[in-house]
């Protein structure tokens, strides 16, 4: 079974802060990828990752930033957090191919202050 | 301006009561639509992937259909475990665009 995990499920964190998310998957997957989650929106990503150090920005990229060091781990910061990134942020793999099926991770909400 | 939009946007439904979700696309160049399952509080569980009109595929109580314009999810005979919010997607290079969702209600 892939299995895709995030590293908080919950975060409380305060306004200027500076923010971490890690994401790790464990089956050698090509690709990455971070989304948010808000309601009546539905998902919205961010960024993606096509291989170790590369990154492409999605369709909300503002305000973000990535990090991918190493295949299996793919990291979303957050340099100054402001309350409108206030959401359910989601994290996927996919094996490598354009189509292949995305596997998400179980999120981790975010509320800052 | 591509989008998939999905209907309704919440079902409430009688244990054994079938009923169809819809994800409409207006998408040139389709190549390929996921669906999602997602359980409150938690990420989004892969269903289904069709590539081309025609197709279906059945897990379980769920049926996905593709046409040239629309999806088709269909839940026969629902048991509550069957609730969730259920998303569809299409793929264009690498990245997937969601519609906003279905959340079904399965009452006993």
């Amino acid at each position: 079974d892939v299995k895709v995990t995030q590293s908080s499920r919950y975060l409380v964190k305060r306004t200027g802060e500076k923010v971490f998310l890690e994401c790790v998957q464990d089956m050698d997957h090509e690709n990455m990828f971070w989304y948010r989650q808000d309601p009546g929106l539905g998902l919205r990503l961010i960024y993606f990752s096509y291989d170790v150090k590369m990154k492409e920005k999605g369709d909300i990229p503002e305000g973000y930033s990535v990090s991918r060091e190493k295949k299996e781990r793919f990291s979303l910061i957050l340099e100054s957090a402001s309350t409108n990134q206030t959401s359910m942020y989601l994290c996927a793999s996919s094996p490598g191919q354009v189509g292949d099926t995305q596997y998400f991770g179980p999120g981790t909400r975010l509320t800052v202050l | 301006e591509d989008q998939v939009t999905q209907s309704p946007e919440a079902l409430r439904l009688q244990e054994g009561e079938s009923s169809s979700l819809n994800c409409s696309y207006t998408v040139s160049g389709l190549r390929g639509l996921f669906w999602y399952r997602q359980d409150p509080g938690k990420g989004p569980e892969f269903l289904f992937t069709l590539y081309s009109a025609g197709e279906e595929k059945e897990k379980e109580r769920l049926k996905a259909t593709l046409t040239k314009k629309e999806s088709f999810l269909h839940i026969t005979a629902p048991k509550p475990e069957d609730s969730a919010t259920y998303l569809c997607a299409w793929f264009r290079d690498y990245k997937l665009s969601f519609g906003a969702g279905t959340t079904v209600t399965v009452r006993a």
